[in-house]
């Protein structure tokens, strides 16, 4: 058990639709990251965040939004959803976002898009 | 980001020791090199980071070369829960940039 969790486990919608994924950082981590695993993709980044700001941006779609919250939980939003965008998607969190430290990742949410 | 160069794949029978090699043929000054590694239906896991010295911890041993353009993450004694993909990684920012991987095979 890493310590992050992540909310809902499964997932799915219709296309068109949108959903919140939610992800609670380990006690007392700073930065959180998210990622997206699809089947064609691989593992890819999307989105980073750093005490409430955003630190760093991989290929996130503009349907695509995220959010740190004061309690440094975070939030991604997806948004007219397609097809494609079925995948794993995970939440990782460390405690300063340093290029020599661990990330420690979350289960995943997967999400089917139907 | 630098890219590395890892085999598809690899097997290794149980209790033997695994080397599972990575070229970084550009890898620059600062590039940390991580590996990670993810079991079937879980998130990825840490296994070990170093920069330029051999690095060793509970799972596993990092062995670099000198030059740096490549390295080999050593498992000692292989379990069948090592059965993972295993991803090398350089950094030189916050955020990891995963390749293919090595998806290793652990046969009893």
């Amino acid at each position: 058990d890493s310590g992050v969790t992540q909310t809902p486990k499964h997932l799915i919608t219709a296309t068109g639709q949108r959903v919140t994924l939610r992800c609670s950082p380990r006690s007392g981590d700073l930065s959180v990251y998210w990622y997206q695993q699809s089947l064609d993709q691989g593992l890819q980044f999307l989105i980073q965040y750093y005490n409430g700001e955003e630190r760093a941006k991989g290929n996130i779609l503009e349907r695509f939004s995220a959010q740190q919250f004061p309690d440094l939980h975070s939030e991604l939003n997806l948004s007219s959803l397609e097809l494609g965008d079925s995948a794993l998607y995970f939440c990782a969190s460390s405690p300063r976002g340093l290029v020599s430290g661990e990330q420690f990742f979350g289960p995943g949410t997967r999400l089917t898009v139907l | 980001d630098a890219k590395t160069t890892q085999p598809n794949s690899m097997e290794s029978n149980e209790e033997e020791p695994v080397h599972l090699p990575c070229n970084h043929s550009t890898i620059s000054g600062t590039d940390y090199i991580h590996w990670y590694r993810q079991l079937p239906s879980q998130g990825p896991e840490y296994v070990i980071h170093g920069l330029t010295s051999n690095v060793n911890n509970r799972m596993a041993s990092l062995a670099i070369a000198e030059d740096r353009k490549s390295s080999t993450l050593i498992l000692h004694r292989a379990t069948l829960r090592d059965a993972a993909v295993y991803y090398c990684i350089l950094r030189d920012t916050d955020k990891l940039i995963f390749g293919t991987g090595t998806r290793l095979q652990v046969f009893p």
